[in-house]
């Protein structure tokens, strides 16, 4: 069935230090790409997405390129704060969302 | 600011009974889901309806598990009996509808933990 890979499973980074998340998917029909943040005890939120007419996408610190070819995508986070620090999950839709394992950023101070 | 309500936020059961969860979407939202969160783990679609009705329960394992949205609103997930492999985050989801880029937005969960 359809599959979503997520690395690293964690990722540790200096506060100040960029971030990147990378996620692999399978479903070639994926056209719809969003990425979610979950806080600790708290519950998932849409930070950005990306369709896939589109190859690269930014609101502010966050950045998300895609690359359909090779079946890839990436969140990029610049200048991370201690806020930052989540668990970030990515998906891919044909239909149905497909989610990855998630990744927890960890910001060093 | 409008949210996704779920309870209740932690349930504790012995193997063999029966629980239930309960979800109410967003008001206005169409479509909604229940998806199940082992620790670890990404959500994984259990079923979702668009209104009173079911689109998709392939994930749903039906032989204990039964969900219901009578009218098109607020929506029970019940397992019967409870399996200790079923210990795990039950999230529930809304959005405005079933389209491919409607945002969904999530409850806070039950946390089950089954003895």
């Amino acid at each position: 069935g359809e599959n979503v890979e997520q690395h690293p499973s964690t990722l540790s980074v200096q506060e100040g230090d960029s971030a990147v998340i990378k996620c692999t998917y399978s479903d070639s029909a994926s056209n719809y790409f969003p990425w979610y943040k979950q806080e600790l005890g708290k519950r998932p939120q849409l930070i950005i997405d990306i369709r896939s007419n589109v190859g690269e996408k930014k609101d502010q610190r966050i950045a998300v390129t895609l690359n359909k070819t090779a079946k890839h995508f990436s969140l990029h986070i610049t200048e991370t704060q201690p806020e930052d620090s989540a668990v970030y999950f990515c998906a891919a839709s044909s239909g149905q969302l497909i989610w990855g394992a998630g990744t927890k950023l960890i910001i060093k101070p | 600011e409008a949210e996704v309500a779920q309870s209740p936020r932690y349930k504790i059961t012995e193997k063999s009974q029966a629980v239930a969860f309960w979800c109410d979407p967003i008001s206005g939202h169409a479509t909604l889901y229940w998806y199940r969160q082992i620790l670890g783990q990404g959500p994984e679609l259990l079923v979702q309806f668009q209104d009173e009705s079911v689109v998709d329960d392939s994930q749903l394992p039906k032989d204990r598990f039964s969900a219901e949205r009578l009218k098109g609103v607020d929506s029970t997930l019940k397992i019967q009996p409870a399996e200790l492999g079923d210990s795990a985050m039950y999230l529930c989801a809304s959005s405005l509808g079933s389209g491919l880029y409607n945002e969904q937005f999530f409850g806070p969960g039950t946390r089950l933990t089954v003895l």
